[in-house]
């Protein structure tokens, strides 16, 4: 049973336009959450994150939104650049130390020149 | 940003051996580093936390006899995947955090392992 879902195996954006990537979880006692961006080849990096006390943490042209009540996570990248093609996973933590993460499948964002 | 690195970064090996990957964390005390497996198209996979000097935590369904994990310093973590078989074939990826970074993971740029 997974626990944290990404239901869009891949995402088509054009260059400057919003990519908006969804995530959902299903444990209620997870409290932390991130967002990693990975390359191929490569291990993820880090990119983002947010806690349960809050709703929204902007970061650049990153933004993640946290919905707890429907245990719905998105992240928000605006405008969108060909660089930010690669596969982005959510993660998320039941500690606000964030060591034990259930990542999700990933979404592969593609953004057209 | 704290780095990471991992050795060797790409393997092929046959039937029956055993391969040792390495996990080191370069500039910063890993007080914790974790393994990491993934499969095409599908989420990292954790299979076990260790700490410095300590006995690594496997996750359920992952064989500690088959998967040796350890952590002898706090800039050093091996994973030696023992008997391999093509089964074993995947991505295999390490991170670390310590007290400093609390909040964040820092991962190897993984190795791939192809069991032949």
């Amino acid at each position: 049973d997974q626990q944290v879902k990404q239901n869009s195996p891949s995402l088509s954006v054009q260059e400057g336009r919003i990519s908006i990537l969804n995530c959902d979880y299903t444990n209620s006692m997870f409290d932390y959450f991130l967002w990693y961006k990975k390359y191929p080849a490569e291990g993820p990096t880090f990119l983002i994150s947010i806690s349960s006390i809050k709703d929204k943490n902007e970061d650049g042209r990153f933004t993640v939104f946290l919905n707890k009540s429907a245990k719905h996570l998105s992240l928000h990248i605006v405008p969108s650049q060909p660089g930010d093609s690669a596969v982005y996973f959510c993660a998320a933590s039941p500690d606000l130390n964030g060591q034990n993460f259930v990542f999700g499948p990933g979404t592969r964002l593609s953004v057209l020149p | 940003g704290a780095v990471v690195s991992q050795h060797p970064s790409r393997v092929i090996c046959k039937s029956g051996t055993s391969v040792k990957i390495e996990c080191r964390s370069l500039d910063f005390q890993a007080t914790t580093m974790f393994w990491y497996r993934q499969f095409p198209k599908q989420s990292l996979m954790l299979m076990a936390t260790s700490n410095e000097g300590s006995k690594a935590t496997y996750e359920q369904g992952v064989e500690k006899d088959k998967f040796l994990i350890n952590h002898a310093s706090l800039t050093l973590s091996t994973l030696t995947v023992t008997s391999a078989h093509p089964e074993d074939s995947s991505f295999y990826i390490c991170s670390a955090s310590s007290g400093v970074y609390k909040n964040e993971q820092f991962f190897g740029p993984g190795t791939r392992l192809t069991v032949l």
